[in-house]
């Protein structure tokens, strides 16, 4: 199984609302990503856990929180969110070595195309 | 802290021929992966090929190879007798041990039949 799987695959939201995006990947990794992409442009990385805890956040606002709560899991949780906030999130999982990266490559999901009315 | 630069925002080839797409990047690192992401419209981004700074020898993957200048920090992908499915998005990316994965802008390549 190289498969990560991220539910919903459409989102759409009012500004006041609270979701939460899913990820889930069963290859054994224990470093997971979100990041956030708008079109035609790159992925932006957000927030990474190693070991189910949080190694990296990129500055992001708190109105995103994520969340690991095994080594299977990730959400993001959004809350009062901003149209500009719309775009694509994407999870990703790498394996590790010790605490290290492995081979580096990362696998992602298809994403979760988020709308913020 | 790293950059990476793709300087050909879109390039068109003819199937069967071969395309070649560039890449620089700035670190002052000495160990370190460079990647070349494929991202099809609209569908997942999957690891086309990964060279590892140390090793000199570059890095091939059936049609696809790079060209891999590390005092000159250029890191091109190759793509040979272009097939329609490589139609993408392509986004040269950097990463250290710290699991930071920096991608540049991205060259949308568009195979002609």
């Amino acid at each position: 199984d190289t498969e990560v799987t991220q539910t919903p695959k459409h989102l759409v939201m009012g500004m006041t609302n609270k979701k939460s995006l899913k990820c889930e990947q069963h290859m054994g990794h224990r470093a997971m990503y979100w990041y956030k992409q708008k079109a035609k442009k790159p992925p932006e990385l957000m927030f990474v856990y190693s070991y189910e805890k949080l190694s990296i956040n990129e500055s992001v606002p708190s109105r995103f929180s994520p969340e690991c709560p095994n080594s299977s899991l990730l959400n993001l949780h959004l809350h009062a969110l901003q149209p500009e906030d719309s775009a694509l999130y994407l999870c990703a999982s790498s394996q590790v070595r010790g605490r290290k990266i492995d081979t580096g490559e990362l696998f992602f999901g298809e994403g979760s195309r988020l709308t913020v009315l | 802290a790293q950059t990476v630069t793709q300087s050909q925002p879109e390039m068109s080839v003819q199937e069967a021929e071969t395309v070649t797409l560039s890449c620089t990047y700035d670190t002052s690192e000495n160990n370190y992966y460079l990647f070349w992401y494929k991202q099809p419209p609209s569908r997942q981004m999957i690891l086309v090929i990964r060279q590892e700074a140390y090793k000199q020898q570059n890095a091939t993957e059936n049609r696809f190879s790079v060209n891999f200048q590390k005092a000159a920090k250029s890191f091109s992908l190759k793509i040979s007798d272009s097939q329609l499915g490589d139609t993408a998005m392509y986004f040269c990316a950097f990463m250290k041990i710290d699991y930071k994965l920096s991608f540049g802008a991205g060259t949308t390549v568009t195979v002609r039949a």
